[in-house]
């Protein structure tokens, strides 16, 4: 069964205060791995998706890698913006079409 | 495009009543997918369609939970009968191809008391 987790669950950080999030997944043939940020009442927005290993995707303050086991988001200099839930989501081959199992996501406080 | 939209954004109802969600996909989108999330199992795809048809229902907890999509621009998730355990956020979202990134909708609190 293809999983995906995500750590730590929460993370409080400082502004200014670089970290990295971690999400590992196992499935039999990775078609995408996505990026998504939660607001508190709002739906999932994306952010990234990567579909090599080895791939890098940037965006602001944020950058998104990918190895065969698992992907990172980094980020760089965090503002108090930045809080959010960021969960992240494997799409496998064996898959018809755009099935995606989410983690069970990371949610990030700055503080300023 | 107003992005993927839901409707109601908030229901409240008592157990044993029918609930129905509803959701129009962003124009153009051949998938449309139904989540449901909460604080213990995060989030769970219950069905997607694709090209207005049903492609894997597995997700979909029990027979009290049904999905359609008539057309390409609605679909519908009807609970009957409701039961408290079924409280969670609903979320549609919608993707134009395969592997492509989904739209999520601002999703239908759903309290069943």
């Amino acid at each position: 069964e293809d999983q995906v987790t995500q750590s730590p669950e929460a993370l409080r950080l400082q502004e200014g205060e670089s970290s990295s999030l971690n999400c590992s997944y196992t499935v039999s043939g990775l078609r995408g791995l996505f990026w998504y940020r939660q607001d508190p009442g709002k739906g999932p927005e994306f952010l990234f998706t990567l579909y090599s290993a080895g791939e890098e995707k940037e965006k602001e303050r944020l950058k998104a890698t990918l190895t065969k086991k698992e992907s990172f988001l980094h980020i760089t200099a965090p503002k108090p913006e930045d809080s959010a839930t960021y969960l992240c989501a494997s799409s496998p081959i064996k898959a018809a079409g755009n099935k995606l199992t989410f983690g069970g996501g990371t949610r990030v406080l700055v503080k300023p | 495009d107003a992005g993927v939209i839901q409707s109601p954004r908030h229901e409240v109802t008592e157990m044993g009543q029918e609930v129905t969600l509803r959701c129009k996909p962003i124009s153009g989108h051949d998938y449309l997918f139904w989540y449901r999330q909460t604080m213990m199992r995060g989030l769970e795809l219950l069905i997607y369609f694709n090209n207005n048809v049903p492609i894997d229902d597995s997700g979909m907890p029990e027979d009290r939970f049904s999905a359609k999509m008539p057309n390409a621009s609605f679909s519908t998730l009807k609970i009957q009968p409701s039961e408290p355990r079924d409280s969670a956020v609903y979320f549609c979202a919608s993707s134009r191809q395969v592997n492509t990134e989904a739209f999520f909708g601002q999703g239908t609190r759903l309290t069943v008391v």
